[in-house]
């Protein structure tokens, strides 16, 4: 069975602090890793997925198949980056994500 | 915008009171989605439609079941709530074409039992 770990439910940090939220997955096959975040009163949205490799608000994920871990890293957190960050993970080719726990991401002025 | 919508946003019932939830969506998405969201924990998928197709997971009580009219409308009956079953419900969409696709989430339900 799949299943998503995130060791922290809450993070805080003070702005332009490093930000790394912690993901760890466990399934045998190649898993697609997904992070999705929920800002204050909006509904949860993706917020990068790692095939894509991209950058977006600053943050970034590195799949890292040893470590069975995708992390979320920003280098300099910003106020407006406080939100639930929720990781998720599809595997063997099917649409349907399994979610952790969330860590919320607090970031002090 | 093409989004997919919870009605109502909170929802009081009573202990035993059936009580459903509904979902709607404009993404035209083969998929939808119902999750279970307690405080502190994963949201943890109850069941999902592929177009017409129900499919339970193995965990969801009896006492919850689903409904999907036609594509745009996905409805969550809980039968005779407990207190247990006080939860943020998730609906969500996705086009279910393999394991890359973005799912679209709603603003969800949060359910009281009183």
């Amino acid at each position: 069975a799949q299943r998503v770990t995130q060791p922290e439910k809450l993070l805080s940090v003070f702005k332009g602090a490093p930000v790394e939220l912690k993901c760890n997955y466990s399934y045998s096959g190649s898993p697609e890793l997904f992070w999705y975040v929920q800002y204050s009163r909006q509904r949860l949205q993706l917020l990068l997925r790692h095939i894509s490799r991209e950058s977006i608000k600053g943050f970034t994920a590195d799949l890292n198949k040893g470590e069975t871990s995708f992390h979320l890293k920003k280098p300099f957190a910003q106020e407006e980056d406080s939100a639930m960050y929720y990781c998720a993970l599809t595997s063997g080719g099917s649409y349907i994500p399994t979610f952790g726990r969330g860590t919320s991401l607090i970031v002090h002025p | 915008d093409a989004m997919v919508i919870q009605n109502p946003r909170y929802q009081v019932t009573q202990f035993g009171k059936p009580v459903t939830l509904s979902c709607s969506q404009t993404l035209n998405h083969n998929v939808m989605y119902w999750y279970q969201q307690k405080s502190s924990q994963a949201p943890k998928l109850l069941f999902h439609y592929y177009d017409k197709d129900f499919n339970n997971e193995a965990d969801t009580p009896d006492n919850f079941q689903s409904r999907r009219p036609n594509t745009s409308f996905c409805f969550l009956d809980i039968r005779s709530p407990g207190l247990g079953d006080a939860a943020m419900y998730l609906c969500a969409t996705s086009r279910g074409t393999g394991g890359l696709t973005e799912a679209f989430f709603g603003q969800g339900t949060r359910l009281t039992v009183v």
